[in-house]
């Protein structure tokens, strides 16, 4: 079964960091680029940013409000993606969800269920 | 950035009846070298991660009815479901995935009148 599951969520204070990660199964992950998606509270979605397959570089790209305190990582030998947050801000708060997205259809095909993060003092 | 507006917000919809979601990016995400829109449909539920319906604009992932259908171009993209069913009561999202970041829009609550 192909499956994405997070992990690393919880309760952390202002300006404190967070490692979370996504554990793939089921398919070639090293194939697939892997993006973060937040959703606040009551709110929509917004993508995060995601890492390219190593065949396509393996580089990154952000969404503007986390540029700079989020870094996004893979190990393929591990199929774990990972979303390490720093100087975390209450506007972080948000169940943070990883996707995959492919060359073939970079639509976002399988979700995780999502972890949530919540930054508060 | 691309913006992409979805319209309505929300609506409501009686069983058996079509249901149309209207969005709208800011710039072109057709590109031409392949004559493909890079634009997704998402289906959420409460309490569930999102579930993607329709990919290049118009094309229904596998295992979707066809009762939900996607078509449009450029700019403008529409989201379908005819015959609605109580199981379709979601809110709709739309994605461009042309260059990063893949923004979605805003959302569209749909209900059962």
């Amino acid at each position: 079964e192909v499956q994405l599951v997070e992990s690393g969520g919880g309760l952390v204070q202002p300006g404190r960091s967070l490692r979370l990660s996504c554990a793939a199964s089921g398919f070639t992950f090293g194939d697939y680029a892997m993006s973060w998606v937040r959703q606040a509270p009551g709110k929509g979605l917004e993508w995060v940013g995601f890492i390219r397959s190593k065949a396509y570089g393996g580089t990154t790209e952000y969404a503007a409000s986390v540029k700079g305190r989020f870094t996004i990582s893979r190990d393929d030998s591990k199929s774990i993606a990972y979303l390490q947050m720093n100087n975390l801000k209450t506007e972080d708060t948000a169940v943070y969800y990883c996707t995959r997205g492919s060359s073939s259809c970079p639509a976002f095909d399988i979700w995780g269920q999502g972890t949530m993060v919540t930054v508060s003092s | 950035d691309i913006v992409m507006t979805q319209s309505p917000d929300s609506l409501a919809v009686s069983l058996g009846e079509r249901a149309t979601i209207n969005c709208k990016s800011s710039q072109s995400v057709l590109y031409s070298s392949n004559n493909k829109n890079y634009l997704a449909w998402y289906q959420q539920k409460p309490g569930q991660p999102p579930k993607l319906l329709i990919y290049w604009a118009s094309t229904r992932e596998s295992g979707v009815p066809d009762r939900f259908s996607g078509s449009g171009s450029g700019t403008d993209f529409t989201l379908t479901i005819s015959n609605l069913q109580a199981e379709d009561v979601a809110v709709y999202y739309c994605q461009q995935y042309y260059t990063p970041p893949f923004t979605f829009g805003q959302g569209t609550r749909l209900e059962i009148k």
